[in-house]
């Protein structure tokens, strides 16, 4: 199973700040066929089911704020919030497809306003 | 728009069985692959089982293969999990979850439903 590991657990930023999350593959998510990674990122807010905001590693979901950025490659992933805002507080998870049984998910990181 | 509403939750003892039901509407969903997904309490996303579009393939979590049953009713637009010989850790809210592919596997989760709380207890 590929093990996917988000840094760090927490994080408190302040609002208007950068705030940015990374999650690290046991094995290269890129499929060399299509130069893709296979790697999503979902922000679940509390008593909420989790949100897709990014997937194929940067491709920004429709309706997503342009302040999240989804980058990196291989096996090295970071999302990124440029200007962290009171409705972003959230725990985040990035998951892998690209070896499937089974989906992996990181274990997710908190993210607070400082 | 996309809508997935779970059934089917509640109080079970160990050893117990349990069907919970996902309802979808506002997209085509006989040609979609579904999921189910579980977030035990205070913890994590655990991803349990998919089905295609046409119930012809289906993935388990090693974890979870010998109890859980995925299936569909593509008439019904509704899937579900037979869940049997239920365990403390298996209380969890349960998510049912539309894959991203149009008659592909895509893998990732598009929509999510809000979710069917289980609780096993005695």
């Amino acid at each position: 199973d590929i093990v996917m590991t988000q840094s760090p657990d927490s994080l408190a930023v302040s609002l208007g700040e950068r705030a940015t999350i990374n999650c690290k593959s046991s094995q290269s998510l890129l499929y060399s066929s299509s130069n893709k990674n296979h790697l999503a990122w979902y922000q679940q807010k509390p008593g909420h089911p989790p949100k897709l905001l990014i997937s194929w590693a940067s491709t920004r979901e429709s309706g997503v704020p342009d302040r999240f950025s989804g980058s990196g490659s291989g096996t090295d992933f970071t999302l990124t919030i440029s200007s962290l805002q009171a409705e972003d507080v959230a725990v985040y998870y990035c998951q892998q497809y690209y070896i499937t049984p089974p989906l992996t998910f990181g274990g997710g990181t908190k993210v607070e306003i400082k | 728009q996309v809508q997935l509403v779970e059934s089917g939750g509640g109080v079970v003892q160990p050893g117990g069985s349990l069907r919970l039901s996902c309802t979808a509407s506002g997209f085509n969903f006989s040609s979609y692959g579904m999921h189910w997904v579980r977030q035990a309490p205070g913890k994590g996303l655990e991803w349990l089982t998919y089905i295609r579009y046409d119930a012809n393939n289906r993935w388990y979590a090693e974890s979870i293969k010998d109890r859980f049953t995925i299936s569909r009713d593509n008439s019904k637009n509704t899937l579900y999990l037979q869940i049997r010989s239920l365990r403390i850790e298996d209380t969890a809210i349960y998510y049912c979850a539309k894959d991203a592919g149009f008659r592909i596997r895509q893998y990732y989760f598009d929509f999510w439903g809000h979710g069917a709380l289980v609780t096993v207890s005695s």
